[in-house]
Formats: structure tokens, sequence, C-alpha cells
């Protein structure tokens, strides 16, 4: 069985720093993206940006470039979401999700989200 | 970055009937067009990918169509369970863009 578990949720204060995690089973962790979703209280879904773990191919929306950093440790299965530096705006729901790697891209399995809240 | 547009933003519904939201992109996506679900504290659930395709294990009710930048996701008899947000997603280029989701609620 496909399975995408994400890291607790996290209380923070601006300024500080954070690492999620995103642990995938049941699948070939190496052959498929990892993207991941922000999703603001109220709002709607934004791409972030997407790693391939195989060989660590790693592309960001505009939006969120230089922001956060994402990465992915295939000898654990797991990827990443990090921030040197939080913000208030960074209160969010953040998901990843699996996409295969050729043909159609879509994301087919969805980790469960993690829940940060940011206090200025 | 390709802007996704979706209409209505949202609409009320009965049990039974048949219901229909459009995505138009800025640009040609070809059919890298994707259909989620979302409901309320819940993470996205894909009904659709590659315009129409049905994902494993989604209802037949449920079907997309459209190619270029014009697409439309058919619920074809809504049912309780299908009282949710739905959004649009492309592939075609980075970054997969989202549209701005569309509620479905019951009239």
């Amino acid at each position: 069985e496909v399975q995408l578990v994400q890291s607790g949720a996290e209380v923070k204060k601006a300024g500080e720093s954070l690492k999620m995690s995103c642990k995938g089973s049941g699948y070939s962790f190496s052959s498929y993206w990892i993207g991941w979703v922000r999703q603001m209280p109220g709002k709607g879904l934004e791409w972030m940006g997407i790693i391939y773990p195989g060989d660590s191919d790693t592309r960001y929306s505009p939006s969120f470039q230089g922001q956060v950093a994402i990465s992915a440790d295939k000898s654990i299965t797991t990827a990443y979401l990090q921030w040197s530096s939080l913000k208030a705006s960074d209160t969010a729901m953040y998901y990843c999700a699996r996409s295969p790697a050729t043909g159609s891209y879509h994301f087919d399995y969805w980790g469960q989200g993690t829940l940060v809240t940011v206090s200025s | 970055d390709i802007q996704l547009t979706q209409s209505p933003s949202s609409l009320s519904a009965s049990a039974g009937d048949r219901i229909t939201i459009t995505c138009r992109a800025s640009q040609t996506i070809n059919n890298y067009l994707n259909w989620y679900q979302q409901k309320p504290e819940r993470a996205p659930k894909l009904l659709i990918y590659a315009a129409s395709s049905l994902q494993s294990g989604v209802p037949s009710r449920f079907s997309g169509s459209g190619s270029g930048t014009d697409f439309i996701l058919t619920i074809s008899t809504l049912q309780p369970e299908d009282f949710a947000t739905y959004y649009c997603q492309q592939s075609y280029s980075d970054p997969w863009t989202f549209g701005q989701g569309t509620k479905v609620e019951i009239k």
C-alpha cells in the first residue's frame, strides 16, 4: 500500500527554523516526484516545488524560491521541506504528494498534511 | 506562470443533479490537466488526470474533457458525498499551478 506519512503539527515563533518530513512507503521512492503544496487558512492550493529523489532534481515555484528548501534522502525514503526563518505568513497546512515521473504528471497520493502555526 | 481560472467559484446543487465545472488555462497546456476533490480538513484526492483519465477507485459519475486551454469536470449524478471543493491543476510546465477552486454546496 502506497503511503506518505508527514511529521506532526508545529507551533513556532517568527524567526525560528523548521524542517518537516514526508516518509514514503509501499513504492519505489526514487522513481516518483515528491511535491509540496501549501494551503493557507481558508484558501486554495499552492504548488511550492517538487523533487525527484532519484537524482535530487528540484524545481521551485518562483513564489517560494529562496523562501524554502526542498530535499530528499532516498536511503530513508523521506522528503523534507524546510525554512531557515519563519514568518507569521507561513502559517498554513502543508501537504506532500507523489507524482509519476513519466507520461502524465499528477499527484496520485497525498500525505495527511502538517499544520504549521507561526506566532509573531 | 500559467494561470488557471475556474468557473463558477461556487455553486449550489441538489443530490441527483448533473453539474459541470470549467477550467480555462492562460495558454495551451495540451491535456496536462488534473482535477482534485477536497473535503474540509482532508487532503486533496485525485479524480481525473490527463484531462479525461479516471483515477483508479473514483466513481464513474466523474468525468473530464477538454484539451488545449478549456477543460470541464462533470459529475453526472451528484451524490451527498460529492459536496466538496474541486480544484484543477496544470502539469504542462513548472510551476504546476492550481485553479482557485470551486465549492459545491448543498441547495
